[in-house]
């Protein structure tokens, strides 16, 4: 069973302070790890993608395998950054062409002026 | 950039009736899905469908619900008899055929059963 773990409902932070969001998962397999962006009450946004190390709106995030992690950081934290972050993992379902995502339970980024 | 489209934004029906929620996926996309999400709750994957047929379904996705893609370009999940519990914002999302790159959501449909 796949599993996402965001242990924070509620993260706050003044402008210009360092952000890290944490993502813990659990899946047996080789995972493919999303964070999606939700500003309020718009669409999910694909923020980052970990195949690509990517860095988008100056935020990356690095899967690392041994801990089971893929926690989203930015060093200086915008105002414009406030929104619903969601980390979600992508494995291969039973059927063909699956690849269904799991999403963890999000969490409020609040970027304090 | 392409968009998923979701109509209508907000429904409204009452329980026991029949609802059917409209999507148009990006138009070279070929893996479709739902997701819902109920207020304050987690975004859950319902179905996913491919090749004109569902390929994974979740245990949320009972009888009542279902899928199709009737004319090339829609993809629409329909509840047979609404029930409260399945007021939630319900999110169409669909994929080309490499997953790497993520999925496009569409905006939703906030879906109030009373």
């Amino acid at each position: 069973a796949q599993r996402v773990t965001q242990p924070e409902k509620l993260l706050s932070v003044f402008k210009g302070a360092p952000v890290e969001l944490k993502c813990n998962y659990s899946y047996s397999g080789s995972p493919e790890l999303f964070w999606y962006v939700q500003y309020s009450r718009q669409r999910l946004q694909l923020l980052l993608r970990h195949i690509s190390r990517e860095s988008i709106k100056g935020f990356t995030a690095d899967l690392n395998k041994g801990e089971t992690s893929f926690h989203l950081k930015k060093p200086f934290a915008q105002e414009e950054d406030s929104a619903m972050y969601y980390c979600a993992l992508s494995g291969v379902g039973s059927g063909a062409g699956s690849y269904q995502l799991t999403f963890g339970k999000g969490t409020k980024l609040s970027v304090i002026p | 950039e392409p968009e998923v489209t979701q109509t209508p934004s907000h429904q409204v029906t009452q329980m026991g009736q029949e609802v059917i929620l409209r999507c148009v996926p990006i138009s070279n996309h070929l893996y479709f899905y739902w997701y819902r999400q109920i207020l304050g709750q987690k975004v859950e994957f319902l179905v996913s469908f491919y090749n004109n047929e569902i390929s994974e379904k979740s245990e949320i996705f009972d009888d009542q619900f279902s899928v199709e893609r009737p004319d090339g370009s829609n993809f629409t999940l329909k509840i047979r008899s609404t029930k409260l519990e399945d007021s939630a914002m319900y999110f169409c999302a669909s994929r080309s055929d490499n997953y790497v790159y993520g999925y496009t959501f569409g905006s939703g449909t906030r879906l109030t059963v009373v």
